[in-house]
């Protein structure tokens, strides 16, 4: 069955090491989405793609970044990661207009 | 910008009641699309139901259907029958109606609490 990943699902790191967090999708969707969930905010929007080689900032894009070199995976990176970006991370995607479907989240903690 | 505000943090049902979630929305488009997420303690989003601004019939699903008021820019959702497996944390969301598949703006959060 087709699905969206995400890995590591916990992780733990220390302040000012990169961080790479995986999403893989195999519905072969053109539109892929970074949130975070922090208490009291609800889910917000980090990076997004419409494809190959396009990528968009969001709302809280400030300290990530994303690359998308294919159409099944999109990467989120924190460049040197900071106590405020302790938080959960949620990956999405979309085929056109349709419905966006969620993975199943990475909690990060940073130390 | 568009916003979209839930006023209720925490609600609470008893088993087999009715509860309904309040949802209120701030745009200046008039293609647009609103949907009720659910977020049980596993942490998956589950999409619950979806609505289409162009669309003056109500959403239904199964036991779950909306209140749309365009106007009022209002999109609440009733849970009728609540049963145990409905807690969880509801969360209304907002989308353009962009051809293109646009991202989406969320509300904070109600936290559901269902009592036996």
């Amino acid at each position: 069955d087709a699905e969206i990943t995400q890995s590591p699902r916990h992780k733990i790191t220390e302040t000012g090491r990169q961080v790479t967090l995986a999403c893989h999708q195999t519905w072969n969707h053109n539109n892929m989405f970074w949130y975070r969930q922090d208490l009291g905010h609800g889910l917000r929007l980090i990076h997004y793609s419409y494809g190959v080689q396009d990528t968009n900032k969001g709302e809280v894009s400030d300290g990530y970044s994303v690359s998308r070199s294919n159409t099944e995976d999109l990467p989120l990176t924190l460049e040197s990661a900071a106590s405020s970006q302790t938080s959960v991370y949620f990956c999405a995607s979309s085929y056109g207009s349709g419905t966006q479907y969620f993975g199943p989240g990475t909690r990060l903690t940073v130390l | 910008a568009q916003t979209v505000t839930q006023s209720q943090p925490e609600m609470s049902v008893q088993e087999a009641e009715t509860v309904t979630l309040s949802c209120t929305y701030d745009t200046s488009e008039s293609d647009y699309y609103l949907f009720w997420y659910k977020q049980p303690p596993s942490r998956q989003m589950i999409l619950v139901i979806r609505q289409e601004a162009y669309k003056q019939q109500n959403a239904t699903e199964n036991r779950f259907s909306v209140n749309f008021q365009k106007a009022a820019k209002s999109f609440s959702l009733k849970i009728s029958d609540s049963q145990l497996g409905d807690a969880a944390m509801y969360f209304c969301a907002y989308r353009r109606g962009e051809t293109s598949g646009s991202r989406l703006t969320f509300g904070e959060g109600t936290q559901l609490t269902v009592n036996p």
